[in-house]
């Protein structure tokens, strides 16, 4: 059972360019979210799929950010124009979905993202 | 809204020595889960345990041991006999099934060193 894999691990970017990172879930995951976490703080919630539905946005995705689960499988986050303030490491998580349960959320490594 | 506050910012022991981390959280739900989740300098959360709101039972498993309390919202967590392999920054969060998705709510991490 291979865990939650995330795609680059590492980004450095300049200023005003796009990138894309990707997140593969754990196979039998229907649920996927995305977190953001800076430096010295707990993760934040930015965004979830139900399969290849988003159905839930945090207030800190802004309209430079972009997510999708086109499959319902792997997922991207884009940011387009990028700012400094958005260095942080990005981590993606899934879980299982049965009906009204939580179920425990198992995070990927994350991809470290610097803006310079 | 929820809430999970982690006063401790960083704990330094020596190994061997019992290591508790504090927890209080805030919601309106009655249902509600509780999360301990372990980042080590690689980045990656791993998952430590889960407990719902109906069940106050506490229990040791290995090392770890949690104590939750509904009438102080308090979910304490306990490393028994630290080893160096502990030194972590360890995060408490929160989720119900009101929430979106089940997000999770996190604290801001309490970062553990343990010297040998």
């Amino acid at each position: 059972d291979t865990g939650v894999s995330q795609n680059p691990r590492h980004k450095i970017t300049k200023r005003g360019q796009n990138v894309t990172f990707r997140c593969d879930p754990i196979s039998e995951h229907n649920r996927l979210y995305w977190y953001r976490q800076t430096l010295g703080q707990g993760p934040e919630f930015l965004t979830y799929f139900q399969n290849e539905a988003q159905l839930e946005k945090s207030r800190l995705l802004s309209d430079r950010f972009s997510a999708e689960r086109p499959k319902g499988s792997f997922s991207t986050l884009e940011i387009q124009r990028t700012e400094q303030g958005d260095s942080a490491m990005y981590l993606c998580a899934s879980s299982p979905y049965r009906g009204g349960r939580t179920d425990t959320q198992y995070f990927g490594p994350g991809t470290r993202l610097t803006v310079l | 809204a929820q809430k999970v506050t982690q006063a401790q910012t960083e704990i330094s022991v020596v190994e061997k020595e019992d290591v508790t981390l504090d927890c209080v959280y805030e919601t309106r739900d009655t249902t509600y889960y509780l999360f301990w989740y372990k980042q080590p300098p690689s980045g990656e959360l791993v998952f430590l345990i889960r407990r719902n709101s109906f069940d106050e039972q506490n229990e040791i498993s290995g090392r770890y041991s949690w104590n939750f309390q509904k009438s102080t919202s308090s979910f304490n967590f306990t490393i028994t006999a630290s080893q160096v392999v502990d030194s972590a920054v360890y995060f408490c969060a929160l989720s119900s099934p009101g929430a979106a998705g089940n997000k999770l709510t996190f604290g801001g991490g309490t970062r553990v060193l343990v010297k040998p």
